[in-house]
């Protein structure tokens, strides 16, 4: 089985921050490799698939890259609305894995 | 517009079974493969079962021989059925569509999840 890891586990940033999650896979996945956003008590949601795609609808902030084992999701500028917390997800091969998450609160 | 509502979810003993529901909405049910993933208290995502269009099944290895998964397309619902139940898999667990572009996939809605609990 693929194992995803996430990092950092947890990431405190301010509103106008720039971040980024870095995205490991155990094993070359190409660019099957998907992030999603989620909040308590609410639906997760698709934000990029195939490694870089953003999802419809997602705002232009979002951007996301990588290839093989390493991936990256990067928030261009932190709105409110976009403390929650973010996994990657494989779809290379089942079990489709997803990474323990990063936690993104406010600073 | 896309709708995912689970129900079903309830306080189950050690042993037992339970059979979760999702009922679907929205978009042409038949065609799309459908996933369960669950959430344990304080834990991330966990993917656990995909059933495609043609009924063919596919588990994670902790759960298989365990759960079934299925669908009913004349009633847009995909089912959960969990049998010799453990405290582990005391989780929420959510339904969601599977979406395809190309040679991609992915889970592109989400229903907001049953709790299920195994407990005495």
């Amino acid at each position: 089985d693929i194992q995803m890891t996430q990092s950092p586990s947890s990431l405190s940033a301010s509103v106008g921050d720039r971040i980024t999650i870095t995205c490991r896979a155990s094993q070359t996945i190409s660019t099957y490799l998907n992030w999603y956003q989620h909040k308590p008590g609410k639906a997760p949601g698709l934000l990029i698939y195939a490694a870089s795609t953003l999802q419809s609808g997602v705002p232009s902030r979002f951007s996301a890259s990588g290839s093989g084992t390493d991936f990256t999701l990067t928030i261009s500028s932190l709105h409110p609305e976009d403390y929650a917390t973010y996994y990657c997800q494989q779809s290379y091969s089942t079990p489709y894995s997803f990474g323990q998450g990063t936690k993104l609160d406010i600073k | 517009e896309v709708e995912l509502v689970e129900s079903g979810g309830v306080v189950v003993q050690p042993g037992g079974s339970l059979k979760i529901s999702c009922a679907a909405s929205g978009f042409n049910f038949e065609d799309y493969t459908m996933h369960w993933v669950r959430q344990r208290p304080g834990k991330g995502l966990e993917w656990v079962s995909l059933i495609a269009w043609d009924g063919s099944g596919t588990y994670l290895d902790s759960v298989k021989g365990r759960f079934t998964i299925s669908r009913d397309n004349s009633r847009n619902s995909l089912y959960l059925q969990m049998h010799s139940l453990r405290s582990e898999d005391t989780a929420l667990y959510f339904c969601a569509k599977g979406g395809v572009f190309g040679a991609w996939y992915f889970l592109d809605s989400w229903g907001q999840g049953t709790l299920v609990t195994v407990s005495s």
